[in-house]
């Protein structure tokens, strides 16, 4: 099966600066990789994802790069606010017989501080 | 559109009772995947249905089983409760079923084991 690795576990930025969160996958079968933020007491959203035959993707503030061969991506938030503070997951999609599953990284931790 | 909504968002039960938990998912969904999440072992896939079949389950024991009904609608049951089964117990829908699908989650069931 799939597994999952994130790093930090946390981290403290300052108002306005650049967060960089990095996951690897185990599994080069997997082709999705949705990133999640969860706020305290509420479930997972979705922030942004990619797919195995993209390289790249932005929205606005939000930017997911993958490295197919090197079985890795990576989550960038630029400017951040304090409303980025959460708890932020990573996750691979893993395709069965006929089936899938998403396998999560640990999480995340985001300190932004005003 | 209404997002993933399920109940009871909180319960309390003590060891050796079973409990139920309800998902109701976006309108049109039709794949419905259940997750545990505990600070420890962070988001664990518990199973998934699709059209009323449980396409693949995760690793837990017998004592969690599941349904689907016509409707999309899914239920989760967990016999003989232990202490160890505190968590937040997620559902997430998406549209076809696919692995690159996006999947939506819902705010969780907290449930306590006393």
């Amino acid at each position: 099966g799939e597994n999952v690795e994130q790093h930090p576990s946390t981290l403290s930025v300052q108002e306005g600066d650049s967060a960089v969160i990095k996951c690897t996958y185990s599994d080069s079968a997997s082709n999705y990789f949705p990133w999640y933020k969860q706020e305290l007491g509420k479930g997972p959203q979705l922030i942004i994802d990619i797919r195995s035959n993209v390289g790249e993707k932005k929205d606005q503030r939000i930017a997911v790069t993958l490295n197919k061969t090197a079985k890795h991506f990576s989550l960038h938030i630029t400017e951040t606010q304090p409303e980025d503070s959460a708890v932020y997951f990573c996750a691979a999609s893993y395709s069965g017989a006929g089936s899938y599953q998403l396998t999560f990284g640990k999480g995340t931790k985001l300190s932004v501080i005003p | 559109k209404a997002g993933v909504t399920q109940t009871p968002r909180y319960l309390i039960k003590t060891r050796g009772q079973q409990v139920t938990l309800s998902c109701s998912p976006i309108s049109g969904h039709r794949s419905v995947s259940w997750y545990q999440q505990t600070p420890g072992q962070g988001l664990q896939f518990l199973f998934e249905y699709f059209s009323e079949t449980q396409r693949n389950k995760g690793n837990f024991p017998g004592r969690f089983s599941g349904r689907q009904f016509s409707n999309s609608r899914s239920e989760m049951n967990v016999s003989t409760l232990e202490l160890g089964d505190s968590a937040l117990y997620l559902c997430a829908s998406s549209l076809g079923g696919r692995a690159t699908d996006t999947q939506y989650f819902g705010p969780g069931t907290r449930l306590t084991v006393l």
